[in-house]
């Protein structure tokens, strides 16, 4: 079975760009999660989603960020304008509600702002 | 306060030893659930063991056991007969709550490096 795809795998951008980064869950989870990733700040969970629906998103920075999830199959994370101090590793998680709980990571998307 | 914390930044460990990394949270909720991933240098998330906090027994997946002690709230990840391939960072996390989709909060983690 795939796991959670991520794409892309890296980005670099010039600060002041728009950045999109995209996810696919495992078929049939019903929650996604996106995490970020630092030295300084460790991982961090942005936002998630259940069944397609936003349900926290006390974690996204500012209103720079925006997540969407338009179906169950996929979802988005962008950052607009990016800046300098958003480089990280940015993760896709899924879970199934009805498992044993644990959160199925995707390969992260390393961003890189100029 | 910080609601997991993992003590150790960084340890060695011989080969084919045992290594035992610490990990103590922090909740009111009676119902919870914690966790361990492996995240080699190649930066994906794996994850190892999960324990709920009305489990009885000590979880165990293979090389990796759990040492749960509740009354201390003390969850530390053991790893049995270490191998060069288990060097990389280990985060502890902990859901609050039973439903699948409470976030997980991380802890620090720990680096380990296995030598040969």
């Amino acid at each position: 079975d795939a796991g959670v795809i991520q794409s892309p795998r890296h980005e670099v951008t010039e600060m002041g760009q728009e950045v999109t980064l995209r996810c696919k869950p495992i078929s049939g989870h019903d929650y996604l999660f996106w995490y970020r990733q630092t030295m300084m700040r460790g991982l961090e969970l942005l936002i998630y989603f259940n069944n397609n629906v936003p349900i926290d998103d006390s974690g996204m920075p500012e209103d720079r960020f925006s997540a969407k999830m338009p179906n169950a199959s996929f979802s988005t994370l962008k950052i607009q304008p990016s800046e300098p101090r958003d480089s990280a590793v940015y993760f896709c998680a899924s879970s199934f509600s009805r498992s044993r709980y644990e959160q199925f990571f995707g390969p992260g998307t390393r961003l890189t702002v100029l | 306060a910080q609601k997991i914390t993992q003590t150790q930044p960084g340890m060695f460990v011989q080969e084919k030893e045992a290594v035992t990394l610490d990990c103590t949270y922090d909740t009111s909720d009676p119902s919870y659930g914690l966790f361990w991933y492996k995240q080699p240098s190649s930066g994906e998330m794996i994850f190892l063991i999960y324990q709920g906090s009305y489990d009885q027994q000590n979880a165990t997946e293979g090389r990796y056991s759990l040492n749960f002690q509740k009354a201390r709230k003390s969850a530390n990840l053991v790893i049995s007969a270490s191998q060069l391939g288990d060097s990389a960072m280990y985060f502890c996390a902990m859901r609050e709550g039973w439903a699948a989709g409470n976030k997980l909060t991380f802890g620090g983690g720990t680096r380990v490096l296995v030598k040969p």
